[in-house]
């Protein structure tokens, strides 16, 4: 049973726009959601995280964006940058237990 | 430098060989975790050892042996694996099972000939 499902599987954008990858999840006990960030031949690596008594949280050019009602949280990325290309991955856990990871995105940014 | 180490970073073996691959925390970190990572799949937690114990198996196969010496080193023991265990092996770790920071090391690509 796949608890975070993650979509698109990839995503190209151009330059100065904006990449925006969502993410679902089942377990309404969820109370942390962060997202990761992999470049090829690294391991995954914490972007940024949000929990869900807040509605959005921003660092720098990233922003979660939370719908709790929905069961939904999405990242945006601003001002996209070939620096960003890489897999993201969002992660649900609730309570002491461990992240539950969805299936990522590989994000392509055109020069 | 990430603080989590793995080695080999690339390794190649028969289906009748034995091999392991190793992971070091310089973190101080208690917990550590075993995933693997399939291509288009999500991240599959295989082990956890918090303080040295093993809190978790994730109904992976036997021919997936796991070792926590201490809390700075974990090993996966391989034997007779399939091709469909060829995966990227991460190692990560947290300050305890309930941490919500994972750091990861970069892995080791593992093919299965």
């Amino acid at each position: 049973q796949q608890q975070v499902k993650q979509s698109p599987q990839s995503l190209i954008v151009q330059k100065g726009g904006i990449s925006i990858i969502n993410c679902a999840y089942e377990n309404t006990a969820f109370d942390y959601f962060p997202w990761y960030q992999q470049f090829p031949g690294k391991g995954p690596a914490l972007l940024i995280a949000i929990r869900p008594d807040v509605s959005e949280k921003k660092e720098g050019r990233f922003t979660i964006s939370f719908n709790k009602s929905a069961k939904q949280f999405s990242l945006h990325i601003m001002d996209s940058q070939p620096g960003d290309s890489a897999t993201y991955f969002c992660a649900a856990a609730y309570s002491a237990r461990q992240l539950t990871f969805g299936s990522g995105t590989q994000l392509t940014v055109l020069p | 430098e990430t603080g989590v180490t793995q080695t080999p970073r690339h390794l190649v073996m028969g289906m009748t060989n034995k091999k392991s691959l190793k992971c070091e925390q310089h973190l101080g970190h208690n917990a550590m975790y075993w995933y693997k990572q399939s291509a288009k799949k999500p991240l599959e937690l295989m082990f956890v050892y918090n303080f040295k114990e093993q809190t978790e198996n994730n109904s992976v196969p036997s021919r997936f042996s796991p070792e926590c010496p201490n809390s700075s080193h974990l090993f996966l023991h391989l034997h007779t694996l399939q091709p469909e265990d060829s995966a990227l092996y991460l190692c990560a770790s947290s300050q305890d099972e309930g941490g919500r920071s994972y750091t990861f090391g970069s892995g080791t690509r593992l093919t299965v000939v």
